[in-house]
């Protein structure tokens, strides 16, 4: 199993280019996550989709919007890329099923907007 | 509003020694305490707490909970080189989707 796997590893934008970040897990679980990690500021949730078919807004939405495609795959577009989006982003997926409630993270996608 | 807050926010400590990590927390409608520790890239799983007073164990690590002033505390014994990461702590929302409430982790350093 690869677990959470995420595309692009790193990446670098211009102020204004749009781009997709892709995430999927081969876990078979119901719940997915997209968090922002910023220097002193710990991962804050952007969006989340609980079941496949449904997505909401975490703390910080603005500036972003996600797909669920399927159960496996849940990916983050920004439409207008801003240096404030600068961050690594991390995926993450969780099963209902699990009471311990954790979540499986991936390696991260390092984003620099210029 | 939901806040986790962890100290110190970074530590430097000699292979060996005992380190202590604090996390304390404002959630209304708490769940659980998780602990994960991330190094390179993604955080990794470490405890979950739900209970008060229950000591969990992992090795050299130890974490309790306290639900009544509303704190845990993440404990390393005999500090080793490896043990170095961020820490971080989260808690479980139990309103939706039990989403995580992250704290902004503390920064261990482990010296030889």
């Amino acid at each position: 199993n690869a677990g959470v796997t995420q595309t692009p590893k790193f990446q670098v934008l211009k102020t204004g280019q749009s781009m997709t970040l892709q995430c999927a897990q081969d876990m078979n679980h119901n719940s997915m996550y997209w968090y922002r990690q910023d220097p002193g500021m710990g991962l804050r949730l952007i969006y989340y989709s609980a079941s496949e078919g449904t997505t909401d807004k975490g703390e910080v939405p603005n500036g972003y919007n996600v797909s669920r495609l399927n159960k496996r795959e849940f990916s983050l577009r920004l439409e207008s890329a801003a240096p404030s989006q600068t961050s690594v982003y991390f995926c993450a997926s969780r099963s209902v099923l699990d009471l311990y409630n954790e979540q499986f993270f991936g390696p991260g996608t390092r984003l620099t907007v210029l | 509003e939901d806040k986790v807050v962890q100290s110190p926010l970074s530590l430097v400590v000699h292979e060996g020694d005992t380190v202590t990590l604090n996390c304390s927390y404002e959630v209304t409608n708490f769940r659980s305490l998780l602990w994960y520790k991330q190094e390179k890239k993604a955080p990794t799983f470490l405890f979950m707490l739900t209970s008060s007073g229950i000591e969990k164990k992992s090795g050299r690590l130890s974490s309790i909970l306290d639900k009544k002033e509303l704190f845990s505390i993440l404990n390393i014994t005999a500090t080793q080189t490896g043990d170095s990461a961020v820490y971080l702590c989260a808690v479980v929302d139990q309103t939706g989707a039990n989403n995580l409430f992250f704290g902004t982790g503390t920064r261990l350093t482990v010296i030889p």
